[in-house]
């Protein structure tokens, strides 16, 4: 079955890069998503990368794909206090009608 | 455009009692989700509706559970009767579907206590 695994904490301090890591299953996954939650509110698409890429950057924010190792990154240069909440990887199911597996999510703390 | 809404954005109640989550997904969306969250078991898919049809229900945790979406505009999930280990926070998801990507836009959540 699909599965998707993420580390639980990570903290940094401010101005530091944060790079938070993801294994998926899939491998038929066409895009790979990555969605922030913070305190008391829902999940928030970031960024998502199609599977034929290596490499998506926006702003802060930096995707790396590793298709051959199944291994999804993201890294956020600069981090701020601002950054810190929960981020979730996310990968397309393979059932007929697609839907998201999500990881277990990382808790990212950003310190002063 | 508003986003997801769902309501209540909180509810407390006492086992035994019906309870129901609305959600207005965004207009043109045509897929639908619900969710669940607890620090136990993390975020789960209950159900998903494309066009208004159910599509898959395998996420729902027993009979006690049940969605409908009687429009493109409006679902429910109701929960008769609720159970303390109920409590979770609830989201609704809705997605266009757009070139097959699956981009999902989530509700603010209805944070459920069952007590």
């Amino acid at each position: 079955g699909e599965d998707v695994e993420q580390s639980l904490f990570l903290s940094v301090r401010e101005g530091d890069s944060s790079v938070i890591n993801c294994t998926y299953t899939d491998s038929s996954s066409t895009y790979l998503y990555w969605y922030k939650q913070e305190p008391g509110a829902g999940l928030q698409l970031l960024t998502y990368i199609f599977s034929n890429m290596d490499m998506k950057q926006d702003q802060r924010l930096t995707v790396l794909l590793n298709k051959k190792d199944k291994h999804l990154s993201l890294r956020i240069a600069d981090t701020q206090t601002g950054d810190s909440a929960i981020y979730f990887c996310a990968e397309e199911g393979n059932t007929g009608f697609q839907k998201l597996v999500f990881g277990t999510g990382t808790r990212l703390l950003v310190s002063p | 455009d508003a986003g997801v809404i769902q309501s209540p954005r909180h509810e407390v109640t006492e086992m035994g009692q019906e309870v129901t989550l609305r959600c207005k997904p965004i207009s043109g969306h045509n897929s639908l989700f619900w969710y669940r969250q607890t620090m136990m078991r993390g975020l789960e898919l209950l159900i998903y509706f494309n066009n208004n049809v159910p599509i898959d229900d395998s996420g729902m945790p027993e009979d006690r559970f049940s969605a409908k979406m009687p429009n493109a505009s409006f679902s429910t999930l109701k929960i008769q009767p609720s159970e303390p280990r109920d409590s979770a926070v609830y989201f609704c998801a809705s997605s266009p579907r757009v070139l097959g990507q699956e981009t999902q836009y989530f509700g603010p959540g209805t944070r459920l206590l069952v007590l």
